[in-house]
């Protein structure tokens, strides 16, 4: 079966811009995390959004949002950019029914911003 | 506030032998933990999980181990193979639909 596919894989954007990241899940699952990789910060998450509803939401700035369509495609929009948002951008699918593990993720979204 | 702790950034290890990465957390609600291994320009995959009803897990080449009481899993990889050579996340959860909680990884460097 297909993996998770994020769409583009590498963005240069400049300080101020908006930008719009894609992520398709594995069919049939309802859920999709998404999660911003720095170097020497980890994995920190945004926010989870589950059958178009937002249910999980992590420490970020309102600039950061998102949101998922009926087909379990699911956006993120960061406006108003800035040079500490260049990070890679990562999103994971799941069935969203509370199962432990489960989580594939896409290879991400590189964003540079200058 | 780090909720899950990997306190080595790097390690390095010859092939052959055993690597160990270590993994703190603070909170005492997760019950599910995972390890995630990371190649560049790729996404993090899963590689193991324990719940913490137990305290030992095996798959292979790879264990985890925890310690409830000391708040504290470990990684174990025998033997090292050069193409273990990745970023290891550790990271937590609780049970439900919550989050997964990661640490900052560890660079493991499998020498040959």
């Amino acid at each position: 079966k297909a993996g998770v596919t994020q769409t583009p894989r590498y963005l240069i954007k400049t300080r101020g811009q908006q930008v719009t990241l894609s992520c398709s899940p594995i069919s049939g699952h309802r859920s999709v995390s998404w999660y911003q990789q720095t170097p020497g910060q980890g994995l920190q998450f945004l926010f989870e959004y589950f059958s178009e509803t937002q249910r999980n939401k992590g420490n970020f700035p309102g600039r950061f949002s998102g949101r998922q369509f009926s087909n379990s495609r699911s956006e993120m929009n960061v406006s108003t950019l800035e040079l500490g948002d260049s990070a890679l951008y990562l999103c994971a699918s799941s069935l969203g029914t509370g199962e432990t593990g489960g989580y594939t993720f896409g290879s991400g979204t590189r964003l540079t911003v200058v | 506030d780090q909720q899950v702790k990997q306190n080595s950034p790097s390690l390095s290890v010859q092939e052959g032998r055993i690597s160990i990465l270590n993994c703190d957390y603070t909170n005492s609600m997760f019950d599910y933990f995972l390890w995630y291994k990371k190649y560049p320009a790729e996404g993090p995959t899963f590689l193991i999980s324990i719940s913490s009803i137990k305290d030992k897990n095996e798959d292979g080449r790879f264990t985890v181990f925890l310690n409830k009481s000391a708040k504290h899993l470990s990684l174990h990889i025998v033997p090292s193979q050069p193409g273990d050579s990745a970023v290891y996340f550790c990271a937590a959860k609780i049970s439900g639909n919550t989050p997964l909680v990661f640490g900052k990884g560890t660079r493991l460097s499998v020498i040959a």
